[in-house]
């Protein structure tokens, strides 16, 4: 569809170590979003990004940061994963033609 | 507090009978609304959507409804199939407001049973 992966699918990790969790995009966006999803909250926005090294925190940005060294990778970190981080992670860009968002496949972290 | 509210968490529906689903909002500058679907192990999909200058639009057998005096909205699937169970995520935005990030409720979990 637009051209956005995400890496990788699935990732299991140890309480305590830092994780990095990739967005690639083909079609120049300039903005971008981590969301998580959550069983009872839905989509909550983490980070978002809105050109080349400008980000800015969402509603849940607590142990998280973010990178974005080019227009087309959108990095977002967990500095020591807890296992309230389990969870599975959306990245998604926006079009401007309709507000609306395309959505990566996920990644599901699981923290033990 | 959620600026975006779906309310009922899930639905089930038959097969050919229409499914409703609704949204409320609490942010009157709201002025662009989304439909997004999602099924299991895969990313959220955008659906429909609608302006707040309309009260109506309609995609094949998606009608998204705006009522902004109300400040609700809904889906209606006419007629529904099994293929439509998923979680169905509304979102709301506004011109000039948060870079225009999407604000999103909770879901709600259509079951189409056959």
């Amino acid at each position: 569809d637009a051209g956005i992966t995400q890496s990788p699918r699935h990732k299991v990790t140890e309480t305590g170590t830092p994780v990095t969790l990739r967005c690639h995009q083909t079609e120049n966006h300039r903005y971008m979003y981590w969301y998580r999803q959550d069983p009872g909250h839905g989509l909550r926005l983490i980070h978002y990004s809105y050109g080349v090294k400008d980000t800015d925190k969402g509603e849940v940005s607590d142990g998280y940061s973010v990178s974005r060294s080019k227009t087309e990778d959108f990095l977002l970190t967990l500095e020591s994963a807890t296992s309230s981080q389990t969870s599975v992670y959306f990245c998604a860009i926006k079009r401007t033609e309709n507000y609306g968002y395309t959505f990566g496949s996920g990644t599901r972290l699981t923290v033990v | 507090d959620q600026q975006v509210k779906q309310n009922s968490p899930s639905l089930s529906v038959q097969e050919g009978r229409i499914s409703i689903l609704n949204c409320d909002y609490t942010n009157s500058m709201f002025d662009y609304f989304l439909w997004y679907k999602k099924y299991p192990a895969e990313g959220p999909t955008f659906l429909i959507s609608i302006s707040s200058i309309k009260d109506k639009n309609e995609d094949g057998r998606f009608t998204v409804f705006l009522n902004k005096s109300a400040k609700h909205l809904s889906l209606h699937i006419v007629p529904s199939q099994p293929g439509d169970s998923a979680v169905y995520f509304c979102a709301a935005t506004y011109y000039g407001g948060s870079q225009g990030n999407l604000i999103f409720g909770k879901g709600t979990k259509l079951s189409v049973k056959p």
